[in-house]
């Protein structure tokens, strides 16, 4: 069965402390493992996508990696406005088009 | 371009009604998918639709329903409302030539009493 396991759960930043959230993942035939960026209230954003293992996307202070078995998504010097949940999705060969995702990362990133 | 828009924003509903929630996908679009978020499961896939025609169901009971327009807005039906089915209901459209890459609408908050 195809598993997406995000973590931390929660994580606190001081404005400009960098790190990294995980996804890890088990997929039969990864098609591709999306990164989407949800505020309260509010439908997520697309992030990035990643297709293949070794590929990097970069987003202003967001960098997204992936190898075979897990994706990083690297914050680079936070603001406070980068806090929200960051949720990490992965879609399948076979599944249509829908997405597995996981229970996310809530980001609180303080002044 | 105008973004994926749902509507209503927010239903109240009793148990046993039923209920029909609308989504427009972006202009262009033609796969509409919907997902159910919840604080204890989180996202869970409910159907995709391209061109009127269902192609993926995710694990829920035969209460939930859709169906696709001819100009590609969809809609879900949620029948005999149990308390459980309180959750965001979040519409996602999709690219022709980037398939994989979901634009998700605001969702509709349904509160079942």
């Amino acid at each position: 069965e195809d598993q997406v396991t995000q973590s931390p759960e929660a994580l606190r930043l001081q404005e400009g402390e960098s790190s990294s959230l995980n996804c890890s993942y088990t997929v039969s035939g990864l098609r591709g493992l999306f990164w989407y960026r949800q505020d309260p209230g509010k439908g997520p954003e697309f992030l990035f996508t990643l297709y293949s293992a070794g590929e990097e996307k970069e987003k202003e202070r967001l960098k997204a990696t992936l190898t075979k078995k897990e994706s990083f998504l690297h914050i680079t010097a936070p603001k406070p406005e980068d806090s929200a949940t960051y949720l990490c999705a992965v879609q399948a060969a076979g599944s249509g088009y829908a997405l597995n995702f996981g229970k996310g990362t809530s980001l609180l990133v303080t002044p | 371009k105008a973004g994926v828009t749902q509507t209503p924003r927010y239903l109240i509903k009793t148990r046993g009604q039923q209920v029909t929630l609308s989504c427009s996908p972006i202009s262009g679009h033609r796969s509409v998918s919907w997902y159910q978020q919840t604080p204890g499961q989180g996202l869970q896939f409910l159907f995709e639709y391209f061109s009127e025609t269902q192609r993926n169901k995710g694990n829920f009971p035969g209460r939930f329903s859709g169906r696709q327009f001819s100009n590609s807005r969809s809609e879900m039906n949620v029948s005999t409302l149990e308390l459980g089915d309180s959750a965001l209901y979040l519409c996602a459209s999709s690219v022709r030539d980037r398939p994989y890459e979901q634009y998700f609408g605001p969702g509709t908050r349904l509160t079942v009493t």
